[in-house]
């Protein structure tokens, strides 16, 4: 069964980082395609990034907003996806959701989400 | 990228079918066979209830059912059960191979 656990949510000022984190067992991400997708208080889902993990290929789609500011890393080791937030605005305010994509175009899981605040 | 439209809610009584929409464009719901349904109770994370326009994922009910014409894909929820008030978001993939979801619908069951 598969199984994501989020961590690494905070209260953070804008323009600081944060890094999330994204345990998964009972499927190895290395052989997988993974996203993140975001919630603002009291607002609708909005998706945030898609990478392929698989064949070590890496490639990686950002949704506009996020683009140039969040990447993704993984360890393998660990079976660990990374979310990097840098420059990070107010409206970057929501749960942040890992998800495993049972298809290359559906949220096939999701995790419980972890909340980020950014606040002055 | 514009969010997919939704009504904002739809009500029903215990027993009765209620139909979800969701609209696109010509390079999202009309161009692929690439939508998804997901339920959200309050508090909770979401869940997949439809993938691919009109396939269901094990363990969901048949009651859900999914289709798509044109620029417009819908979500049927036959036998409206109490369990089944929550919000629900439509999801497409794009002509720029991203991901777009809908603005959400909540459901009440009257």
């Amino acid at each position: 069964e598969v199984h994501l656990v989020e961590s690494g949510g905070g209260l953070v000022k804008p323009g600081e980082s944060l890094r999330l984190s994204c345990a998964a067992s009972g499927f190895t991400i290395s052989n997988a395609w993974m996203s993140w997708v975001r919630q603002a208080p009291g607002k609708g889902l909005e998706w945030v990034v898609r990478i392929r993990i698989k064949n070590d290929d890496g490639t990686t789609y950002y949704a506009a907003p996020v683009n140039g500011r969040f990447t993704i890393s993984r360890d393998d080791s660990k079976n660990t996806l990374y979310l990097h937030m840098n420059s990070l605005k107010t409206e970057d305010t929501a749960v942040y959701y890992c998800t495993w994509m049972s298809t290359v175009t559906t949220f096939g899981s999701w995790g419980q989400g972890t909340m980020v605040t950014v606040s002055s | 990228q514009s969010a997919l439209t939704q009504p904002a809610s739809v009500s029903g009584s215990p027993g009765q079918s209620i139909t979800i929409s969701c609209t696109g464009t010509s390079s999202d719901v009309g161009a692929y066979n690439y939508v998804s349904w997901y339920q959200q109770h309050p508090g909770k994370a979401p869940k997949l209830m439809i993938y691919d326009v009109s396939n269901r994922p094990s363990g969901v009910s048949t009651r859900f059912s999914g289709s798509k014409s044109a620029n417009t894909a819908s979500l049927t929820i036959s036998g409206l059960q109490a369990e089944d008030e929550a919000d629900y978001y439509c999801n497409s993939f794009t002509s720029s191979s991203t991901l777009v979801f809908g603005t959400g619908t909540k459901v009440t069951v009257l």
